[in-house]
């Protein structure tokens, strides 16, 4: 069935980095755009970073430019989101969805995996 | 950045009720609009796309509206399975962007 396994969550120290996995089986991965979105704790959802089919565009929210990246391994049908400069704000659950063909509304989202910043 | 606001933020009502919730852009969006609705602990899951467009596999119960700035959210008759919380979403441009949620509970 198609499925969404995310994985690398953890605890981490203010400052540090942390690299998040996103395993997609059941449909072909390398057609589809791939985004990922956080939940604070408590909070609504936030939109965190997106990736085109094929790598050639990503755009990122404003609060984690600079700090976070995404890519994608099509042959290992896996997305990524690495993390660098992390800050206490940036705790949350971190889902990986996958685009509606032809839409970014997000039709299959992961279970999510929980980053904790704090020292 | 698309502004996205929802209205009311907490709902209260019954099985069998017909509730309506709404979300309203800062700027038009045309029909770029999906909802969602989370359970406690789980993710979200999508219910409407394009602003009325049903997702396979979600009850008929379940429609929406709107186009430009101003969206609706209807559940026809409300289940019990239906208290949760509702996310609208543009897609519209990015950064994507989610209302603040709407949580709907028993009364």
């Amino acid at each position: 069935q198609v499925q969404l396994v995310e994985s690398g969550g953890g605890v981490v120290q203010p400052g540090g980095s942390l690299r998040l996995s996103c395993a997609a089986s059941g449909f072909t991965f390398s057609s589809y755009g791939m985004h990922w979105v956080r939940q604070a704790p408590g909070k609504g959802l936030e939109w965190v970073a997106f990736i085109r089919y094929d790598g050639s565009n990503k755009y990122y929210a404003d609060s984690v430019k600079g700090r976070f990246t995404i890519s994608r391994d099509n042959s290992k049908n896996t997305l990524y989101l690495q993390m660098n400069s992390l800050r206490a704000e940036d705790t949350a659950v971190y889902y990986c969805a996958k685009d509606l063909a032809g839409s970014d509304a997000f039709d299959i989202w992961g279970q999510g995996t929980m980053v904790t910043v704090s020292s | 950045a698309i502004r996205m606001t929802q209205s009311p933020s907490s709902l209260s009502a019954s099985t069998g009720d017909r509730v309506t919730i709404t979300c309203r852009a800062s700027q038009g969006i045309s029909s770029y609009l999906a909802w969602y609705q989370q359970k406690p602990g789980k993710a979200p899951k999508l219910l409407i796309y394009a602003a009325s467009t049903l997702q396979s596999g979600v009850p008929s119960r379940f429609s929406g509206s709107g186009s430009g700035t101003d969206f609706t959210l209807t559940i026809s008759c409300l289940q019990s399975e239906d208290f949760a919380t509702y996310y609208c979403q543009q897609y519209y441009s990015y950064p994507i962007t989610f209302g603040q949620g709407t949580r709907l509970e028993i009364k």
